[in-house]
């Protein structure tokens, strides 16, 4: 079993501010990290697919870590805006077709 | 080009019954997975589907059975339904059958609700 923890569990964040959250997977096993951003009634949007230690992606004002050797990656957002809003979601893959282990996500909501 | 597509939206069945959801993968895709996500919790895999054959397969019981058609659209059956399967059920389809490396991309879902 491949748990995936999340935290917080939910942020409320000024417009303008930047903010981080965590992901955290066993690292043993490990073969792929993805994040998914989750806006209300849409469908789940994937923001990165990380793979190798120390690795740092980036797109837009997001950007995210990777750390397999300890099992971690972080989510960045710079300058926080109303449409940031959402549920953050990550998830471990163990290799193979046994599909994603998803943590519960972080419900992030900017407050203008 | 469309994303994945789900039918129904929403559905209300009693306990029970039996349900019939379906599944459209962006076009190329070969591979069809589906996930359970119930309130509170992150979404839980249930199947992947790649070629017609199932490759994949979560902790569900078997009252969970699905397809892949030869469009590559796929469905998810659920039979002598519980209160406990209400849940958003959503769909992803991937180029190819890994889940490792490869994007996954989600369709809406489609709620359930047993009653």
């Amino acid at each position: 079993i491949l748990n995936v923890e999340q935290s917080p569990q939910s942020l409320h964040v000024q417009e303008g501010d930047s903010t981080n959250f965590t992901c955290s997977f066993p690292s043993s096993n490990f073969y792929a990290l993805h994040w998914y951003r989750w806006e209300t009634a849409k469908s789940p949007e994937a923001l990165f697919v990380m793979t190798l230690n120390g690795d740092e992606k980036k797109k837009g004002r997001i950007s995210a870590t990777l750390n397999t050797k300890e099992g971690y990656s972080y989510l960045y957002i710079k300058g926080s805006q109303p449409e940031d809003s959402a549920t953050y979601l990550c998830a471990n893959s163990g290799g193979g077709a046994d599909g994603l282990t998803f943590g519960k996500g972080t419900h992030l909501i900017i407050q203008p | 080009d469309a994303g994945v597509t789900q039918s129904p939206t929403h559905l209300i069945k009693t306990r029970g019954q039996h349900v019939t959801l379906r599944c459209s993968p962006i076009s190329g895709h070969k591979s069809v997975s589906w996930y359970q996500q119930v309130l509170g919790q992150g979404p839980q895999f249930i199947f992947q589907y790649y070629e017609k054959e199932e490759r994949g397969r979560g902790n569900f019981p078997d009252r969970f059975s699905a397809r892949q058609f030869p469009n590559y659209s796929s469905e998810l059956n659920v039979n002598a339904l519980l209160l406990g399967d209400s849940a958003l059920y959503l769909c992803a389809s991937s180029l190819v059958v890994s889940s490792s490396y490869n994007e996954q991309f989600f369709g809406p879902g489609t709620r359930l609700t047993v009653l």
